[in-house]
């Protein structure tokens, strides 16, 4: 069964801080990664995705992918107390070709002033 | 900007009962997808839908449930006979193309079965 673990978290850090978000995925056929934000009760919003091995920068969002340790991780610079949310991994395509992305479970980021 | 949207936002059923959820997907997407997200699990998906046609379904999606575009706006969810565990919040979704980053969700219904 193809699996996309977590942490669940919580993680608790100041704000101000570098948080540190990380997933494993079982499936090495996978393609595609993707980090969403999710807040208590809301959907999902996607912040970041990824295709290829190395880090991928958007404004205080860094998303870093290593496909040979299967491991894929989010950095969130210059935390904020509005950043507290659920953050989802996904992976996608696994393989045989959906591309409907696989989620994990989430961990949880509170950010304290 | 425009958003899918989901109607009711929470929706109270008998065990038993037949549910049916609706969903506004962007105008000009051509791919409009299902998921449920039982409280504190993780997000999964139920079914894509293409071309007035279901066109990938998980193991959760079976006979129970069942989609439909009865016109050329809303996308509906129905779960028939209801169970307890089908309490979970139910997402909607839409994309232009299948790549998953084009997906924009609505924000979701929450059904309750007492």
């Amino acid at each position: 069964q193809k699996e996309v673990e977590q942490n669940s978290g919580p993680l608790s850090v100041p704000e101000g801080a570098i948080a540190s978000l990380n997933c494993t995925y079982s499936d090495r056929g996978s393609q595609s990664f993707f980090w969403y934000r999710q807040y208590s009760g809301k959907s999902p919003e996607l912040i970041m995705f990824i295709y290829s091995n190395g880090d991928k920068e958007d404004g205080r969002f860094t998303a870093q992918l290593n496909k040979a340790s299967q491991y894929v991780s989010l950095l969130i610079r210059d935390s904020q107390p509005s950043d507290s949310a659920t953050y989802l991994c996904a992976v996608s395509p696994p393989s045989g070709g959906s591309y409907i992305p696989t989620f994990g479970r989430g961990t949880s980021l509170i950010v304290h002033p | 900007e425009p958003e899918v949207t989901q109607t009711p936002s929470h929706q109270v059923t008998q065990m038993g009962q037949e549910v049916i959820l609706r969903c506004v997907p962007i105008s000009n997407h051509l791919y409009f997808y299902w998921y449920r997200q039982i409280l504190g699990q993780k997000v999964e998906f139920l079914v894509s839908f293409y071309n007035n046609e279901i066109s990938e379904k998980s193991e959760i999606f079976d006979d129970q449930f069942s989609v439909e575009r009865p016109d050329g706006s809303n996308f509906t969810l129905k779960i028939r006979s209801t169970k307890l565990e089908d309490s979970a919040m139910y997402f909607c979704a839409s994309s232009v193309g299948q790549v998953a980053y084009e997906q924009y969700f609505g924000p979701g219904t929450r059904l309750t079965v007492t």
